[in-house]
């Protein structure tokens, strides 16, 4: 079966650091890869999507980036944190989408990270 | 784009039925996909619907017409533990699987 890992569960940071999220998915080969943020009590927000290694759609301007380095790797960065980062992240895998194929497919969440800014 | 729209909030007793609409703009359309997000966690699976008409997944079901641009998710034998927020979400027909999410809906269920 497929399971997705993302870490840590928690973080806190001060502003202007840098910030690195890992999300991992296993038992399945070229998912399609996002990364949400949620805001207290808001939806999510889609940040990035990839729909292979080294393909990074961005959909939001601002100073966080993505990049998958391996099919089933997805990692969140950020240079220099501001204080508007904080909030709960969360990857998400689906089943690679063609020509209408598996369109019936969801987006399965990892646990999230709660990232704070100081 | 897609614009979603859901109730903030519904509350309702333990034992009874709660119905949350979603309805939606969308410039094309792929399927709706209904979530639901415990406080602190991530969202889990609950439905899918692609065509119109009502999907029964045990004390769950989603209905969906598309012509009006309509969906609810019914909640049947309402449980403490269904209280959360409830997440409408859209996949549009240009983009590679990605959903636009509602800012979700938060059942409370009461004694």
């Amino acid at each position: 079966s497929q399971t997705i890992h993302q870490w840590p569960a928690t973080l806190v940071q001060p502003v202007g650091s840098p910030l690195s999220l890992e999300c991992t998915v296993e038992g399945t080969s070229n998912p399609n890869l996002y990364w949400y943020r949620q805001a207290a009590g808001r939806g999510l927000q889609l940040l990035f999507y990839s729909v292979g290694i080294g393909q990074i759609s961005s959909e939001v301007p601002q100073n966080l980036s993505a990049s998958r380095p391996q099919d089933r790797q997805f990692i969140l960065s950020s240079k220099k944190l501001l204080l508007s980062d904080s909030g709960f992240y969360l990857c998400a895998w689906s089943v690679s989408i063609g020509g209408g194929v598996y369109s019936n497919q969801p987006q399965h969440f990892g646990d999230g990270t709660r990232l704070s800014i100081l | 784009g897609q614009n979603i729209d859901q109730p903030t909030e519904m509350t309702a007793t333990e034992g009874a039925i709660v119905q949350i609409n979603c309805t939606y703009q969308t410039s094309g359309f792929n399927g709706l996909f209904w979530y639901q997000q415990h406080a602190g966690e991530a969202p889990t699976f609950l439905s899918y619907n692609v065509l119109d008409g009502l999907e029964e997944k045990g004390r769950f079901s989603s209905f969906l017409s598309r012509s009006k641009g309509y969906s609810y998710l019914l909640l049947k034998e309402l449980q403490m533990k269904d209280s959360a927020s409830y997440l409408c979400a859209v996949r549009g027909k240009d983009s590679w699987g990605k959903f636009q999410f509602g800012a979700g809906t938060q059942v409370v269920v009461t004694p």
